[in-house]
């Protein structure tokens, strides 16, 4: 079943704006990661932020958690045309053993940046 | 990029014969995943593995198998291919189950086609 739910679904924006996705998830979490896909492409680790973590940043991303809301958002900060990608963030419960070791996808934002 | 192939990255077969997708890491990565990806239905696991010869359902399981007989290779064998099961499959490796420390890194995908 999905847990995170990223919204919106699709996003357009020109080349130099900023660009903020979010993630919408139900259960409590240990960790939420965040992914980007390239057309034609795997999926590519960007960040992952911990449960007792409210932001995190790595070059242009910014990552916030707030697990009160059960919610994450991701900002791009002065985009670019490389970045347009879907973007997806995926929720691990950290469970040793069994199932809840897993990651549970969300349906992704559709991202594209305009020259 | 972590050393993860998948073969082959296209095939298109008729219902009802056998399919088999591999995929082979060259990371010596414990945990190795098999994902389908839907549009509308984001990344859902099938089947994933946590050692040789040790693995398990996901949550799409049904007309799948797996087998892992090296620490390298996991095949995804589709007994008798249904026109439901045409999809972009991905492989997915990590070196911890705990998802709280390490994210998965992902193959190139294979596209399946069953007419």
């Amino acid at each position: 079943s999905q847990q995170g739910e990223e919204d919106p679904q699709a996003l357009s924006i020109q080349e130099g704006e900023n660009a903020t996705m979010n993630c919408s998830y139900k259960t409590s979490i240990n960790n939420l990661q965040w992914y980007r896909q390239n057309s034609g492409r795997g999926l590519v680790h960007l960040i992952l932020i911990r449960s007792n973590e409210r932001e995190k940043h790595s070059g242009r991303l910014r990552v916030t958690l707030d697990t009160s809301k059960k919610s994450s958002s991701l900002l791009i900060t002065a985009s670019r045309a490389a970045d347009t990608a879907s973007y997806f963030c995926a929720t691990g419960q950290g469970t040793y053993g069994g199932s809840q070791g897993n990651l549970i996808f969300g349906k992704g934002t559709k991202l594209s940046v305009k020259p | 990029d972590a050393g993860i192939t998948q073969s082959p990255r296209h095939k298109v077969t008729e219902t009802g014969t056998p399919v088999t997708l591999r995929c082979h890491q060259t990371e010596n990565h414990r945990y190795m995943y098999w994902y389908r990806q839907d549009p509308g239905h984001g990344l859902r696991l099938i089947h994933y593995s946590y050692g040789v010869k040790d693995t398990d359902k996901g949550e799409v399981s049904d007309g799948y198998s797996v087998s892992r007989s090296k620490t390298e290779d996991f095949l995804l064998t589709l007994e008798s291919a249904t026109s439901s099961q045409t999809s972009v499959y991905f492989c997915a490796i990590s070196a911890d189950w705990d998802s709280s420390n390490q994210p998965q890194h992902f193959g190139d995908g294979t596209r399946l086609s069953i007419l």
